[in-house]
């Protein structure tokens, strides 16, 4: 089976401060994560992948297999950052997701 | 880039009526299509996966006969959901990836709002 545990539901943070979102995920092949976002009355979007290594909208991670994770991490919130965020895991040919973390950034 | 559309946006239906929802790629062949279902402040739940020409697979825990589920072409799917029950109403969300074995993105319809009364 495959699982994904996001621990928190609600993250909230000065505008400026570091960000991570945590996420831990349980699969017994090679996983596969992504990152999606979902802003306020917005589609679902993908915003990182763990295959590509690359930074969106300043949003990093990092695969940790020894872990089990792959948090998200920001050095700089900004307002804008504000939404839903979901950490989720392909396999079996199927996308699971983690019951999501709200970041919240205040002014 | 990959567009997925979904239609309708929203839906209100009676109490014994059935609903249909579509799922279309507008850009790209999708082989493979998912069902989600999101509660309100709730992650996304997959209901079922289905693939072109075949029948769908459904989680455990849902109901093949009330949630059917087709998909007839490459850039279609459909959910139906029968007999419909006012806890149905939920936010129901599709997802499709195309069939290029180099890209693992999948990408997600708007949702569509269903609400029994």
């Amino acid at each position: 089976a495959q699982r994904v545990t996001q621990p928190e539901k609600l993250l909230s943070v000065f505008k400026g401060a570091p960000v991570e979102l945590k996420c831990n995920y349980s699969y017994s092949g090679s996983p596969e994560l992504f990152w999606y976002v979902q802003y306020s009355r917005q589609r679902l979007q993908l915003l990182l992948r763990h295959i590509s290594r690359e930074s969106i909208k300043g949003f990093t991670a990092d695969l940790n297999k020894g872990e089990t994770s792959f948090h998200l991490k920001k050095p700089f919130a900004q307002e804008e950052d504000s939404a839903m965020y979901y950490c989720a895991l392909n396999g079996f040919q199927k996308l699971v997701f983690g019951t999501g973390t709200r970041l919240l950034v205040s002014p | 880039g990959a567009v997925v559309s979904q239609h309708p946006s929203w839906v209100i239906c009676k109490s014994g009526t059935s609903v249909k929802i579509e799922c279309r790629s507008l850009d790209f062949q999708a082989t493979t299509m998912f069902w989600y279902r999101q509660f309100p402040k709730q992650s996304l739940m997959l209901m079922a996966t289905s693939n072109e020409g075949s029948k769908a697979t459904y989680e455990q825990g849902v109901e093949k006969d009330k949630f059917l589920i087709n998909h007839a072409s490459l850039t279609l799917s459909t959910l139906t959901v029968t007999s419909a029950h006012p806890e149905d109403s939920s936010f129901y969300i599709c997802s499709a990836r195309g069939g290029d074995g180099t890209n693992y993105g999948y990408t997600f319809g708007s949702g569509t709002r269903l609400t029994v009364v």
